[in-house]
């Protein structure tokens, strides 16, 4: 039973460098979510795919991120010219969507920008 | 605009008593509500869920309640275990929305089960 797998667990990095990070889903999954995470609060939308296409993107996603899923499968979550403020836990979370949509979710990309 | 709302950030009961974890939400539009459960540096592990039809769904030790009325859920864990110890997250749904049912989370409540 392979669930949500995220990688790398920990990234580091220095001011205005670029990050990509990788999300695969659970297998039968069509519905792909990011979320990011900072000490004390709970998970916030980010952005939601449906197979390839990106049906859903929060407010919280400025022009500095994108995220693709090619062919509907893993997905990739890129932050260019990191700031300090982009330091949190980025989660994925996969679901087969309707009735219930119960998402599952990754461990989580743990970002440091320094 | 915080939709979802866990007004207790920490939780400390004796081993084999109840816990009660609550949740208040501001959006009527929510009709589906999830428990998720967390430990350190893993994911959020879902635990139940209950639909905004029903008022009560139980899953062993973990029951969930939901007073639509007072837009209030809790949860419940009887009898809570050591194990049980990690931060709950109370999250909402739109499910019937077009927009792909993004869920929305509370701040977290600590448990604490002490043996």
């Amino acid at each position: 039973d392979t669930g949500v797998s995220q990688d790398p667990r920990h990234k580091i990095t220095k001011r205005g460098q670029n990050v990509t990070f990788r999300c695969d889903p659970i297998s039968e999954h069509n519905r792909l979510y990011w979320y990011r995470q900072t000490l004390g609060q709970g998970p916030e939308f980010l952005t939601y795919f449906q197979n390839e296409a990106q049906l859903e993107k929060s407010r919280l996603l400025s022009d500095r991120f994108s995220a693709e899923r090619p062919k509907g499968s893993f997905s990739t979550l890129e932050i260019q010219r990191t700031e300090q403020g982009d330091s949190a836990m980025y989660l994925c979370a996969s679901s087969l969507g309707l009735p219930k949509n119960i998402q599952y979710f990754g461990a989580g990309t743990r970002l440091s920008v320094l | 605009d915080q939709q979802v709302k866990q007004n207790s950030p920490s939780l400390s009961v004796q081993e084999g008593r109840i816990s009660i974890l609550n949740c208040d939400y501001t959006n009527s539009m929510f009709d589906y509500f999830l428990w998720y459960k967390k430990y350190p540096a893993e994911g959020p592990t879902f635990l139940i869920s209950i639909s905004s039809i029903k008022d009560k769904n139980e899953d062993g030790r973990f029951t969930v309640f939901l007073n639509k009325s007072a837009k209030h859920l809790s949860l419940h864990i009887v009898p809570s275990q050591p194990g049980d110890s990690a931060v709950y997250f109370c999250a909402a749904s739109a499910i019937h929305e077009t927009s792909g049912s993004r869920l929305t989370f509370g701040e977290g409540t600590q448990l604490t089960v002490n043996p």
